[in-house]
């Protein structure tokens, strides 16, 4: 079925680098969302984009949708242990506008 | 902001005995919820959209029998997993959609079944 591709699967980065994870689709999106899982822990909702080229920050997290609204990514600038986790991205897909996620990226921070 | 709350968090139970998962959505009617699974370091992998008052919708290869639900009303949705085996250890975890904020879907706590 359809779905959103995330990339890369895994990051690993020393605290005070900056991290960014990717997601495409093959189509336009009407929205994408964006969640962060800590180990153990259920996802959370960060953010949602909707407009074409929309960018929001959130502090040290910087949020883009692309133009044609099929790509989105997330920017984490100057990162902390506490940054630690795995992001999806997710977007109404499928017949009933389902949310599908994307694979995640895991994100490990080396103080 | 709104809540969703899941029920069991932690739960072991014997191969071959059936297991219920309560997902309610705590301050909001929720006429559609979803139930997702998710192994370990592993995406959440869709199973079903749960609607209220009507037969829940499985994505392929998710067996219906197996994984019944019941959208019993517009905050309460449940997940059984019937005749478990060890396979069927993981993460399940429930959404449901809050659309007047542009559907933005709120997770509950996820509950982790094992099954020895």
């Amino acid at each position: 079925g359809q779905q959103v591709m995330q990339i890369p699967q895994y990051q690993h980065v020393q605290e005070g680098e900056d991290f960014t994870t990717y997601c495409n689709s093959s189509t336009t999106l009407s929205n994408i969302q964006w969640y962060k899982q800590r180990p153990g822990g259920h996802p959370v909702f960060l953010i949602q984009l909707v407009k074409s080229g929309e960018v929001k920050k959130q502090k040290r997290l910087t949020f883009q949708f692309g133009e044609a609204k099929k790509n989105s990514s997330l920017h984490i600038t100057a990162t902390q242990t506490t940054d630690v986790g795995t992001y999806f991205c997710a977007a109404p897909l499928g017949d009933n506008n389902d949310m599908r996620f994307g694979a995640g990226t895991r994100l490990t921070v080396k103080p | 902001g709104a809540v969703v709350s899941q029920h069991p968090s932690w739960v072991i139970c014997k191969s071959g005995t059936s297991v219920k998962i309560e997902c309610r959505s705590l301050d909001f009617q929720a006429t559609t919820m979803f139930w997702y699974r998710q192994f370990p370091k592993q995406s959440l992998m869709l199973m079903a959209t749960s609607n209220e008052g009507s037969k829940a919708t499985y994505e392929q290869g998710v067996e219906k029998d197996k994984f019944l639900i019941n959208h019993a009303s517009l905050t309460l949705s449940t997940l059984t997993v019937t005749s478990a085996h060890p396979e069927d250890s993981s993460f399940y975890i429930c959404s449901a959609g809050r659309r007047q904020q542009g559907n933005t879907i709120y997770f509950g706590e996820g509950s982790w079944l094992t099954v020895v």
